[in-house]
């Protein structure tokens, strides 16, 4: 079993639209959780750190469910420039699992 | 301005020809990590490094060596390459494992006929 569980997408959806990524992990000892954006095989990049109380930055909301293992991101009128795929990254005892990723495409 | 490095960028190597790929990072940061990226299985960490002379492996460390001599460096050393480590490499730093956020390199892309 995977330790970090993405769906793949894609998700296309038009500018404006709001859209959700979900976000499965396995270890229970998981400590930090992260969301990262990478565009096409650049390197990955830190969008936003992920806490039990959920945070908001800007557009973007993560929340954590550590009960249910649980993990989402919520971005809120998409644009053009949030197309990549988005990482989702969870720490245990100093070493990172990495989800495969989802895709996105925002559309005009 | 605060960076990883790597290098080489791009190399296509022959089977069991030895090479290093470089990693400094000018953030003066305790972690250091490697990563190889395949499609359809994300990122995966070879081994990392809590500090100078301390390193671990990763998920996927077999066939792979690395040093962490200095705070700065942290090599990636492939004694014998093989077809099955093509890949794409990245490097990253943080200041702290579980709470920082990690620092990536451009990334490494290997090829090995």
């Amino acid at each position: 079993r995977k330790e970090v569980e993405q769906d793949p997408g894609p998700f296309n959806v038009p500018e404006g639209a709001t859209v959700a990524f979900n976000c499965t992990y396995s270890n229970s000892a998981s400590q930090s959780f992260f969301w990262y954006r990478q565009d096409c095989r650049k390197e990955p990049k830190l969008l936003m750190s992920v806490y039990s109380s959920g945070n908001e930055d800007g557009r973007f909301t993560a929340q954590l469910n550590r009960a249910s293992q649980y993990i989402s991101l919520l971005i809120r009128d998409s644009k053009l420039s949030d197309s990549a795929t988005y990482l989702c990254v969870v720490n245990a005892r100093n070493q990172f699992y990495f989800g495969t990723g989802t895709s996105l495409t925002v559309i005009p | 301005e605060a960076q990883v490095t790597q290098n080489p960028r791009y190399l296509i190597t022959v089977t069991g020809k030895k090479l290093t790929v470089t990693c400094s990072q000018n953030m003066n940061h305790e972690y250091m990590s490697w990563y190889r990226q395949d499609p359809g299985l994300g990122l995966r960490q070879i081994y990392y490094s809590m500090n100078v002379e301390a390193t671990d492996k990763g998920d996927v460390p077999e066939g792979y060596k690395v040093s962490r001599k200095e705070k700065r460096n942290f090599p990636l050393i492939l004694e014998s390459p093989s077809p099955n480590q093509t890949s794409l490499y990245f490097c990253a730093s943080s200041r702290l494992a579980d709470s920082y956020e990690q620092y990536f390199g451009p990334g490494t892309r290997l090829t090995v006929t």
